[in-house]
């Protein structure tokens, strides 16, 4: 079974912390992608990623960075977080075709409060 | 980028089928269709996936109309553990900047 893996699944963090979420996928994926959802807004794209060391902003990427150093990890990181950060974030990964053919697996989420 | 749009919210009675619709009017070409569902404090799953005309499988079936600018998942007598937001999603190629809606939360009812 594929397996996406997101370092924790509940974090607290203080106002302006630097602040890391680990993904990790065991297929060879190609692709990885970050979400985050709140409630009535739905899943929205933070940033993405289609190989090592390439990443592409989604509709939301200010306050966000990412780094994709080896191909089976994707890291999403708030330079100085606040509080409108907070939220649960999503990661996924899939081998899709050019057309999005293919299936996206996603992890169990990280839910993230910032005081 | 190929947006979707989709009714917020749904009831069904348990044993019904349900047809839940989405919007695409500006999917491209070689675009794919792919539908999600999401529990509570999960992430989504993939349901079903389709090009055009009708694709089947154990869970869900998916209807296309020939011009590709709507899509319908239905799904067959529903029971309790159907209660989830649903998510269609079109391809965005060449990168895949696969991004979802708000989903259609769908409630099943005793």
């Amino acid at each position: 079974d594929v397996k996406v893996t997101q370092s924790s699944r509940y974090l607290v963090k203080r106002t302006g912390e630097k602040v890391f979420l680990e993904c990790v996928q065991d297929m060879d994926h190609e692709n990885m992608f970050w979400y985050r959802q709140d409630p009535g807004l739905g899943l929205r794209l933070i940033y993405f990623s289609y190989d090592v060391k390439m990443k592409e902003k989604g509709d939301i990427p200010e306050g966000y960075s990412v780094s994709r150093e080896k191909k089976e990890r994707f890291s999403l990181i708030l330079e100085s977080a606040s509080t409108n950060q907070t939220s649960m974030y999503l990661c996924a990964s899939s081998s899709l075709g050019l057309a999005g053919q293919g299936e996206l697996f996603f992890g169990e989420g990280s839910r993230l409060t910032v005081l | 980028l190929a947006k979707t749009t989709q009714p917020i919210s749904m009831d069904s009675y348990e044993g019904q089928e349900v047809n839940i619709t989405c919007s695409h009017n500006n999917i491209a070409t070689n675009d794919y269709i792919t539908w999600y569902q999401q529990f509570p404090s999960q992430g989504p799953r993939f349901i079903i996936q389709g090009y055009k005309t009708k694709v089947t499988n154990e869970v869900a079936s998916l209807f296309i109309p020939a011009d590709r600018k709507s899509s319908t998942l239905s799904l067959p007598r529903v029971s309790l553990s159907d209660t989830a937001v649903y998510y269609c999603l079109v391809g965005d190629p060449p990168r895949n900047r696969l991004a979802f809606g708000k989903g259609n939360q769908v409630v099943v009812i005793p």
